[in-house]
């Protein structure tokens, strides 16, 4: 079975610019999570949605980070307009949340940089 | 919000070792995970544990859900090279509704030759 999808798997872009990552899901999972990673502030949760409806964005760092979750196997992160300090390797991860279950299954996630 | 504290930063042993890394959190868990990661990758999940006191293992490695909820452990026993990487902690507060996992910041396994 195929695991969590993201593209691309590296980008570089410049000041200003605007960003979006992609993320496919593990089929049959109904959240989705968005991760940030740095070497400073480790694995950082930025948003996650349950059956496409986002529940908790109080990770996003600001107003400049948005994302959609348009239907059950894709999702979208957007950095508009990117700065430096959000470099980072941004990693999408896949649940099936049921009862305690909260084992989830990660992509192999973007390495963003911008300069 | 919770903290989860993971230790040590960093273990530097030879081939066949025992490796032994733990965590510990500020609140109760309902939930731990341990993953793996290696370079250029995401997290691997190696083992979910759900009960206190549970203990799982899976090949080499064992982890334990502590007796307080608010600890657990990852043993490797015999390290071979490709155990080479960073291992996480992550758990599930239980008094959060949320779905989202704290990670701990990493042990990393370094093998030396």
């Amino acid at each position: 079975d195929a695991g969590v999808i993201q593209s691309p798997r590296h980008e570089v872009t410049e000041m200003g610019q605007e960003v979006t990552l992609r993320c496919k899901p593990i089929s049959g999972h109904n959240s989705l999570f968005w991760y940030r990673q740095t070497m400073m502030r480790g694995l950082e949760l930025l948003i996650y949605f349950n059956n496409n409806v986002p529940i908790d964005d109080s990770g996003m760092p600001e107003d400049r980070f948005s994302a959609k979750m348009p239907n059950a196997s894709f999702s979208t992160l957007k950095i508009q307009p990117s700065e430096p300090r959000d470099s980072a390797v941004y990693f999408c991860a896949s649940s099936f949340s049921w009862g305690l279950n909260y084992e989830q299954y990660f992509g192999p996630g973007t390495r963003l940089t911008v300069t | 919000g919770q903290q989860l504290n993971q230790s040590p930063q960093s273990m530097f042993i030879q081939e066949g070792e025992d490796v032994s890394m733990n965590c510990t959190s500020s609140s109760i868990f309902n939930t731990w995970l341990w993953y793996k990661q290696d370079p250029g990758e995401g997290p691997v999940l190696l083992i979910a544990l759900y009960k206190a006191g549970e203990l799982t293992s899976n090949g080499r490695l064992t982890a334990q859900f502590g007796i307080t909820r608010k600890d657990s452990f990852l043993n490797i026993s015999a390290s071979i090279p490709s155990d080479v990487g960073i291992y996480f902690c992550a758990g599930h507060d239980s008094g959060g509704g949320a779905d989202g996992l704290t990670f701990g910041k990493g042990t990393h396994l370094i093998i030396q030759p």
